[in-house]
């Protein structure tokens, strides 16, 4: 069974701190999406990494793949009430189904 | 339509009962999947396809749970005599091809009582 570590699983800040959530697997994947999910919503993909070493930023948020593609952090910067939510990590191998995190609960506190 | 659509958005139905699930990907997609998803939890895999063929069915639970896509579009996840553990959010996603980044509907909430 793959699996993949997420944490922390809560997180609560205050606006504009930064935050850093981790994302361990003992496994190797072909790729890592991060994803976010608001109650009552279908997760949103957020962004896909590739390459062992990869990184890519999407406004305040910094995404890492590990080297050896087993790990993933994403990295909030000045944290907005808004960055409020699920946010999920998951593992890809191939065409096959995907294998997730349990997730982060952020909020940001105004 | 632009995303993926689940019908229903919520279904209550008594333990024993049968249920069909179905999930609209985005057009053009050719692989779907299944994912339910608890409380508090990551979606976990069921199902994916590969146009109309179950490419890899290992995350169906039991045999009380089937899917099928027969024109390689619209997919139904059934239900048989189900079970309140079986309550959860199932979600679908699509992707244009297997591999690629896939895109989730809404899901279906659905309560066993």
């Amino acid at each position: 069974t793959q699996l993949l570590e997420q944490s922390p699983q809560f997180l609560s800040i205050q606006e504009g701190e930064n935050l850093t959530v981790y994302c361990n697997s003992s496994s190797v994947f072909s790729s890592l999406q991060w994803y976010r999910q608001e109650p009552g919503e279908g997760p949103v993909l957020l962004v896909t990494v590739v390459t062992g070493g990869e990184v890519k930023k999407l406004k305040r948020l910094t995404f890492q793949f590990g080297d050896a593609r087993k790990d993933s952090s994403l990295h909030i910067t000045a944290a907005q009430p808004g960055d409020t939510g699920l946010y999920l990590c998951a593992g890809a191998r191939g065409a096959d189904g995907l294998t997730f995190g349990k997730g982060t609960h952020l909020i940001i506190q105004p | 339509g632009a995303g993926v659509s689940q019908t229903p958005s919520n279904k209550v139905t008594e333990k024993g009962k049968y249920v069909e699930l179905r999930c609209d990907p985005i057009s053009g997609h050719t692989a779907l999947y299944w994912y339910r998803q608890s409380l508090g939890q990551g979606p976990e895999f069921l199902i994916y396809f590969q146009g109309t063929g179950a490419a890899d069915d290992s995350g169906l639970p039991n045999d009380r749970f089937f899917a099928v896509r027969p024109e390689g579009s619209v997919s139904t996840l059934k239900i048989q005599r189900t079970e309140r553990g079986d309550s959860a959010v199932y979600l679908c996603a699509s992707s244009s091809s297997g591999g690629e980044p896939q895109h989730f509907g809404d899901g279906t909430r659905l309560s066993i009582l």
